[in-house]
């Protein structure tokens, strides 16, 4: 059973658009949050973390935290074509070895 | 920021081949990884690493051996290559725990994997 789940598989958006992504995980030991994206061709690469509970802003980017029902989620407002890509949410029980969710394919069209 | 490599970028072997993957991270970083990628599946940690020499089990080891010769340098070894080990792997490293750097690994550039 995959402990980091995530959704949508895939997801459409305009330029400038917000584009939204969802995780849920069935471990309450995770306590460390993370989102990396990923672009074709490359290696996932950190965009930011989260580790307590409540909103946390960064550009364009915001990821919200919600430990008691185990959800974090992520939104991208004014959304570039340079913003497609994979995401992946990854969780952390001890803050090194991550477990990743399956990944939502995000294309901004122009 | 960090820079980790990996070699062969593209490999081709037959069932039951011997197949080594290499990588080497300049950032004196203490972790480091092997994960596979799979449509449908994510990220999969298959083993990982303290430092030099240390090595320990990941979500997916069957089938995978790994060797951490220095604090650069981390192999994945498959013996008895297998079809199902054909996949998209990568490596990655992340610095000692402490400030804000919780788990923030730096990955490679993958290596494509193919056992025919």
């Amino acid at each position: 059973q995959q402990k980091v789940q995530q959704s949508p598989e895939s997801l459409s958006v305009p330029e400038g658009g917000m584009a939204s992504f969802n995780c849920t995980s069935s471990d309450r030991n995770f306590q460390y949050f993370w989102w990396y994206r990923q672009h074709s061709g490359e290696g996932p690469k950190a965009l930011m973390s989260i580790f307590s509970d409540g909103d946390k802003k960064e550009g364009r980017f915001t990821a919200h935290l919600n430990k008691a029902s185990l959800h974090v989620s992520l939104h991208i407002r004014d959304s570039q074509p340079s913003d497609s890509a994979l995401y992946f949410c990854a969780a952390s029980e001890e803050g090194y070895k991550l477990t990743f969710g399956t990944g939502t394919s995000l294309l901004v069209d122009p | 920021e960090a820079a980790v490599t990996q070699s062969p970028r593209n490999k081709v072997t037959v069932t039951g081949g011997n197949v080594t993957l290499s990588c080497r991270q300049t950032n004196s970083h203490n972790y480091m990884y092997w994960y596979r990628q799979d449509t449908g599946h994510g990220l999969r940690l298959i083993h990982y690493s303290y430092g030099a020499g240390n090595l320990q089990i990941g979500d997916v080891p069957d089938g995978y051996k790994a060797t951490r010769t220095t604090q650069e340098d981390f192999f994945l070894l498959l013996e008895l290559a297998s079809p199902s080990q054909t996949s998209l792997y990568f490596c990655a490293s992340s610095p000692r725990l402490g400030g804000d750097n919780y788990a923030e690994q730096f990955f490679g550039p993958g290596t494509r994997l193919t056992v025919l």
